[in-house]
């Protein structure tokens, strides 16, 4: 499976944009890009998912270099409710099948007020 | 309210206890997921099924023994489990698909002692 690299932490004001880095140099051409985040005692929370072209939704924006090895979550205003471990995961879409999704240690963002 | 619906929400048990965590999804998903969080761990996926059937066992031991009797429903059955299993477990579906998101419930933090 490929893998991805996030900073273990991240710290950012409180109404601030906040840009959370993901590389994915391994990523194969049937990898979608994917956002979740967690926070503290609950389950993963989706975010965003893209294949190639940049995508907007309600909660943030996912930038996705052109040769698709990173990519970045961007939170266009950050309050302190989103605070919570992000987690960059690449998941195949593998016609059909279910394959689970591979976690890594994701980004702890860290929002001062 | 994600539409995964885990129960209990806190379970503690002794070693040589059996007990069921229960999962359940109206949200018309073919796929359902166990993983499982230790503290300070990343995320692992335990036990995929894909329309009833278990499609990947992530090198689970025994005591640890999944069901899934329809498409909405999940159990994952403990016996004889070990203090280092304490956990929180969390079951997650989709439609299985690299293109779709998870949606994940808010877990059931299993205590063993």
């Amino acid at each position: 499976d490929a893998k991805t690299t996030q900073p273990n932490s991240m710290e950012s004001n409180e109404e601030e944009p906040v840009h959370l880095p993901c590389n994915h140099s391994t990523i194969s051409g049937t990898d979608y890009i994917h956002w979740y985040r967690q926070l503290p005692s609950q389950g993963p929370e989706y975010v965003i998912h893209g294949l190639t072209s940049n995508v907007n939704n309600r909660m943030a924006s996912l930038a996705i270099a052109e040769d698709r090895k990173s990519s970045t979550l961007i939170l266009h205003r950050a309050t302190l409710r989103d605070a919570a471990v992000y987690y960059c995961i690449l998941n195949r879409n593998s016609g059909g099948g279910a394959d689970g999704l591979t976690f890594g240690k994701g980004t702890h963002l860290i929002i001062q007020p | 309210e994600t539409g995964v619906t885990q129960t209990p929400r806190h379970l503690v048990m002794g070693m040589t206890n059996k007990k069921s965590l229960k999962c359940e999804q109206h949200l018309g998903h073919n796929a359902m997921y166990w993983y499982k969080q230790s503290a300070k761990k990343p995320l692992e996926l335990m036990f995929v099924y894909n329309f009833k059937e278990q499609t990947e066992n992530n090198s689970v031991p025994s005591r640890f023994s999944p069901e899934c009797p329809n498409s909405s429903h999940l159990f994952l059955h403990l016996h004889t489990l070990q203090p280092e299993d304490s956990a929180l477990y969390l079951c997650a579906s989709s439609q299985g698909t690299g293109y779709t998101e998870a949606f994940f419930g808010q877990g059931t933090r299993l205590t063993v002692v």
